[in-house]
Parts: C-alpha cells; sequence; structure tokens
C-alpha cells in the first residue's frame, strides 16, 4: 500500500518489559513523526526526524523512550521498563518534507499499546 | 499550558443538520499554521485543512466550511447538512515558527451524526 505502515496494530505487554514500534513511511517522505494518544492526555507529539537532521525529541516522556530512524526511511519507537502508564495508541506520520506549513502530514494506523 | 483549546467534547446532531466546531488557539508567533484533522472509527488521521496566519479568508470545500478571524484567536469549523459519515472525531492543531515539524493538537470534538 501507498500509505504509512505501522506494526504491529496491536502489543499486549507485561509491565517492566521493553516493546519496539515499527513505522513504515511513504516511500520518499523526509520526515517522519511519532505521537502518542491516550485517554488522558490526547494527542501528543513524541518525536520528529526530518532528513539527516538531528531528531527533535522534546516530546519524549522519559529516557525509557527512544526512537531511531534508520536509512532515513524505517523507524522503530523503543519503550524500556513499560509502565502501565505507556498503554495508549502511538501514531507514526510522515510527509514530504518537514514543514508542515508546507506538506501535509500523513498517518498510519497506529499501534495499540497495552501494558498489563 | 494547553495552545489548543477544543471546548465541545462531544456533539450530536441529527443527519442534515448543521454543526459548527470551535477552536481557539494560543500563540505569541505571528507567523503560524493551523489544522483540522479528522479521525474516523478506523483510527487513522485525516488531514482537513491548513490554513496559515496571514490568510484570513474563509474557505469552503464542499460541505467544510472553515472560519479563522485572527481577532479572537479561533479556527472553527462547519459541516453543512451532515451526515453519517461525518461521525468522527475532530482535531485542530498548531504549528508554530522554530518547530515547524510539531503539530500540537487540540482535545477534539467527537461528532455523533444520527439518522
Amino acid at each position: 500500500g501507498a500509505g504509512v505502515s505501522q506494526s504491529p496494530s496491536n502489543k499486549v505487554t507485561e509491565k517492566g518489559k521493553d516493546v519496539e514500534l515499527r513505522c513504515d513511511p511513504i516511500s520518499g517522505h523526509t520526515a517522519l513523526y511519532w505521537y502518542r494518544q491516550s485517554l488522558g492526555q490526547g494527542l501528543e507529539f513524541l518525536i520528529y526526524f526530518q532528513g539527516n537532521s538531528a531528531p527533535d525529541k522534546s516530546g519524549l516522556p522519559s529516557d525509557r523512550f527512544s526512537a531511531e530512524r534508520t536509512g532515513g526511511s524505517v523507524s522503530t519507537l523503543t519503550i524500556q521498563r513499560t509502565q502501565q502508564e505507556d498503554s495508549a495508541v502511538y501514531l507514526c506520520a510522515s510527509s514530504l518534507d518537514g514543514a508542515v506549513r508546507n506538506t501535509e502530514a500523513f498517518f498510519g494506523q497506529g499501534t495499540r499499546l497495552t501494558v498489563v | 499550558a494547553q495552545k489548543v483549546t477544543q471546548a465541545q467534547t462531544e456533539i450530536s446532531v441529527v443527519e442534515k443538520e448543521d454543526v459548527t466546531l470551535d477552536c481557539v488557539y494560543e500563540t505569541r508567533d505571528t507567523t503560524y499554521y493551523l489544522f483540522w484533522y479528522k479521525q474516523p472509527p478506523s483510527g487513522e488521521l485525516v488531514f482537513l485543512i491548513r490554513r496559515n496566519s496571514f490568510d484570513e479568508q474563509n474557505e469552503i470545500s464542499g460541505r467544510y466550511s472553515w472560519n479563522f478571524q485572527k481577532s479572537t484567536s479561533s479556527f472553527n469549523f462547519t459541516i453543512t447538512a451532515s451526515q453519517v459519515v461525518d461521525s468522527a472525531v475532530y482535531f485542530c492543531a498548531l504549528s508554530e515558527a522554530g518547530s515547524w515539524g510539531k503539530l500540537q493538537f487540540g482535545a477534539g470534538t467527537q461528532v455523533v451524526v444520527t439518522p
């Protein structure tokens, strides 16, 4: 498909375990974003990658959260030692360039993470 | 501090009624961008509109229209003659200078359209 692809679509993990969430952006998109959507906090920005620039990590809630983007394409969001408050839907988006003022950000369907 | 406020949590209408969603934003920048996204039950956020701070012209796209008023820091969205397919959560968002890659979302408004 031509859209943003996220895997897995659902993930249930035990508290304290590490999880990896994957995002395949639209081919040719240089910018990639991660957001988190939870009942209590709404839609929160987590991290933003633009080309080869240093990522904007200002939204990561703690040092248990990290993200990589390999080869300017696929991204992995890693949560270490998961806590129950990490339960949320993690949304990935990509755009042609990093300026959302110029180009539309396309969102994936998200990964629903449940920490038990 | 919340930069985008969507005061309406849920709006219920009967098909063919008009519905207006309010969005109030806060920024010190003179250049900024405002957005509306739709999130249907499938969960995927769908882009509806982007508007820059220098363009206060109202916009109409089919049954959708947007009213941008800088004087009141509002960017309201109206669905005319609503349809059941319009049932979704609608988010207003802000992007500011210096962090163009970041969308700051409001809490969203759930629209329920019943036949």
